[in-house]
């Protein structure tokens, strides 16, 4: 049973849109999110997280909204630029990090 | 600057043999986590050192072990590797459990032939 569901395991945007990745969660109880950021050969980099007691978190061109109702949050990038070709991880901390599958980002000069 | 290096970073073994993976990292952090990724799929988590207190996930096969001789470095140990175990492994650290940021390693991508 997956707690954490990415359901795009792909995304092809164009430099200078907005990139829009989802995810959604089970279980009403999960606080804390986080977006995790992989390039290929490396480890996962953290990128930005929201509480449950927001509904969104900005952080320069990143900003992360989340719907509890709905259990949704989205990862929001505007400007899209090349450099953030790359897989996007949504996951929640409850206890230990559990991850989605990941969404690649493909971003088109 | 502080990381976390995974050692090596392509393994090769046979079915049935045993095989450690490496871990250190500079961070001083408390928590060290062991990871297995498989194509496709989401991280699963396989288990967790908080300083030497080991956790294991409920669904972690008996084959799959790990040590922590000291707060720098930490090993998994597959002790009989099989066809299903081929995947990325990736560690990580934390300064403390739960909601803290994690910080990963490379990887070590694991074949099983």
């Amino acid at each position: 049973d997956q707690q954490v569901k990415q359901n795009s395991p792909s995304l092809s945007v164009q430099e200078g849109r907005i990139s829009i990745l989802n995810c959604d969660y089970t279980n009403s109880m999960f606080d804390y999110f986080l977006w995790y950021k992989k390039y290929p050969a490396e480890g996962p980099t953290f990128l930005i997280s929201i509480s449950s007691i927001k509904d969104k978190n900005e952080d320069g061109r990143f900003t992360v909204f989340l719907n509890k109702s709905a259990k949704h949050l989205s990862l929001h990038i505007v400007p899209s630029q090349p450099g953030d070709s790359a897989v996007y991880f949504c996951a929640t901390s409850y206890g230990k990090l559990t991850f989605g599958q990941g969404t690649i980002l493909t971003v088109h000069p | 600057d502080a990381m976390v290096i995974q050692n090596p970073r392509y393994q090769v073994t046979q079915f049935g043999k045993p095989v450690t993976l490496s871990c250190s990292q500079t961070l001083n952090h408390n928590v060290m986590y062991w990871y297995q990724q498989k194509s496709s799929q989401a991280p699963k988590l396989l288990f967790h050192y908080y300083d030497k207190d080991f956790n294991n996930e409920a669904d972690t096969p008996d084959n799959f072990q790990s040590r922590r001789p000291n707060t720098s470095f930490c090993f998994l140990d597959i002790r009989s590797p099989g066809l299903g175990d081929a995947a990325m492994y990736l560690c990580a650290t934390s300064n403390s459990g739960g909601a803290s940021e994690q910080f990963f390693g490379p990887g070590t991508r694991l074949t099983v032939l």
